[in-house]
């Protein structure tokens, strides 16, 4: 089955201890993003990549880091997570970089920072 | 500075009806449009897109219509499903952006419309 995998799905955690998100796709997919979701402000992407060793900054990518260094994996790195990183995750792909292709969305992780 | 709108956060709709969920946009370099559909605990799924080249388009109960001039576009849903009670995101993009820079097309999304379908 086609799916993007994210994990964890649920994190509680304190203000400075590195977590990671893990992010995985079978599609064979090129592009990878990955948003966040706050209520009000729709979803906005934090850092995307283009293809392996490839990645770029989003439109909120403060706090952040990620790498891509096989196809299939994208994850996310918070070094040392703040309140304000608490929010919903979630991780897409894509056939390229073109929004003509649609993008396939992980389940969401719900973090919470305190 | 919200660039895709959705004004209506809520919209209730009787079962066998039509839903009429709304999108603005202020971005005139906007030539593609996307609509997502989110239920709980799930992440969003493509549903529908539409080119700026176009002013409608249509797959079974939906259908999205593009007004370039206004800004706007809608999404239609006939007849409305209690299985079509989710949140509805609305999301637009450059396309031309890859082409042109080498940069990937950016999706930049709506605040999202939670339809519910009633019996």
């Amino acid at each position: 089955e086609a799916q993007v995998t994210q994990n964890p799905r649920y994190l509680i955690t304190v203000t400075g201890k590195k977590l990671t998100v893990t992010c995985s796709q079978n599609m064979n997919h090129e592009y990878m993003s990955w948003y966040r979701q706050d209520p009000g402000l729709g979803l906005r992407q934090i850092y995307y990549s283009m293809n392996v060793e490839v990645t770029d900054k989003g439109d909120v990518p403060e706090g952040y880091k990620v790498s891509r260094k096989e196809k299939r994996n994208f994850p996310l790195i918070l070094e040392s997570p703040s309140p304000n990183q608490t929010s919903l995750y979630f991780c897409a792909s894509s056939l390229g970089g073109n929004s003509n292709q649609p993008q396939h969305f992980g389940d969401g992780t719900r973090l919470s920072i305190l | 500075d919200q660039q895709v709108k959705q004004n209506s956060p809520s919209l209730s709709v009787q079962e066998g009806r039509i839903s009429i969920l709304n999108c603005d946009y202020t971005n005139s370099m906007f030539d593609y449009f996307l609509w997502y559909k989110k239920y709980p605990a799930e992440g969003p799924t493509f549903l529908i897109s539409i080119s700026s080249i176009k002013d409608k388009n249509e797959d079974g109960r939906f259908t999205v219509f593009l007004n370039k001039s206004a800004k706007h576009l809608s999404l239609h849903i006939v007849p409305s499903q209690p299985g079509d009670s989710a949140v509805y995101f609305c999301a637009a993009s450059d396309s031309r952006l890859l082409i042109n820079t080498g940069t990937a097309s950016k999706l930049t999304f709506g605040t999202g419309t939670r339809l519910q379908v009633t019996l």
